[in-house]
């Protein structure tokens, strides 16, 4: 059972556009959430996380959107830059648990 | 510099033989985690510690196990009865309770 969902496994932007991925969520009870960029043979890094109570987070050209009634959250990169070019994955967890749930990632490639 | 070291970065293995992966730490954070990236299906929880001497089980523990007799050390072994062992292997710390997690550069496990 996928409680976190990344549907997109792949997305091309053209560099200085908009770069918009998303993640779908089933469970209710998850209160923070999280981005992360991983490149190729290495660990991924993190990049942006937002809190429940919130619905939006920004963080220089990165800004995360959460729509709690429709358990949906959006990372928005702009403007997209060759080195975004990474796999992204969004993560979510309760508050009463250590696990971080992680999405399938999707493939952003900025393109010049 | 404080951060996740796990070693080695490639690994060989015949099947039929136990591996362990060596992740070390020096962040003195409390929480430590393995994950497993296979392609398409984003990063999945192996075995979790909250603390030194205590560790759970994450959603695909088996064929797995761990031990946890430092702070700094989560060495994860990969037995001879884990159906599928060759992929990526991610280590992760974090405070507890956790937020961000901060990985590993990974282990890249081949059966053949």
């Amino acid at each position: 059972d996928q409680q976190v969902k990344q549907n997109s496994p792949s997305l091309s932007v053209q560099e200085g556009r908009i770069s918009i991925l998303n993640c779908d969520y089933t469970n209710s009870m998850f209160d923070y959430f999280l981005w992360y960029k991983k490149y190729p043979a290495e660990g991924p890094t993190f990049l942006i996380s937002i809190s429940s109570i919130k619905d939006k987070n920004e963080d220089g050209r990165f800004t995360v959107f959460l729509n709690k009634s429709a358990k949906h959250l959006s990372l928005h990169i702009v403007p997209s830059q060759p080195g975004d070019s990474a796999v992204y994955f969004c993560a979510a967890k309760r508050g009463d648990t250590d696990k971080l749930i992680f999405g399938t990632g999707t493939r952003l490639q900025v393109f010049p | 510099d404080g951060g996740i070291t796990q070693s080695p970065k490639y690994l060989f293995r015949k099947e039929g033989q136990n591996v362990t992966l060596s992740c070390e730490q020096n962040l003195n954070h409390d929480a430590m985690y393995w994950y497993r990236q296979d392609p398409g299906q984003g990063l999945r929880l192996i075995y979790y510690s909250q603390i030194v001497n205590d560790f759970q089980k994450g959603d695909i523990a088996e064929g797995y196990s761990v031990s946890r007799e430092k702070k700094e050390s989560f060495p994860l072994t990969v037995t001879s009865a884990q159906k599928n062992p060759t992929a990526f292997y991610l280590c992760a710390s974090s405070e507890s309770p956790p937020g961000e997690l901060f990985f590993g550069e990974g282990s890249r496990l081949t059966v053949l």
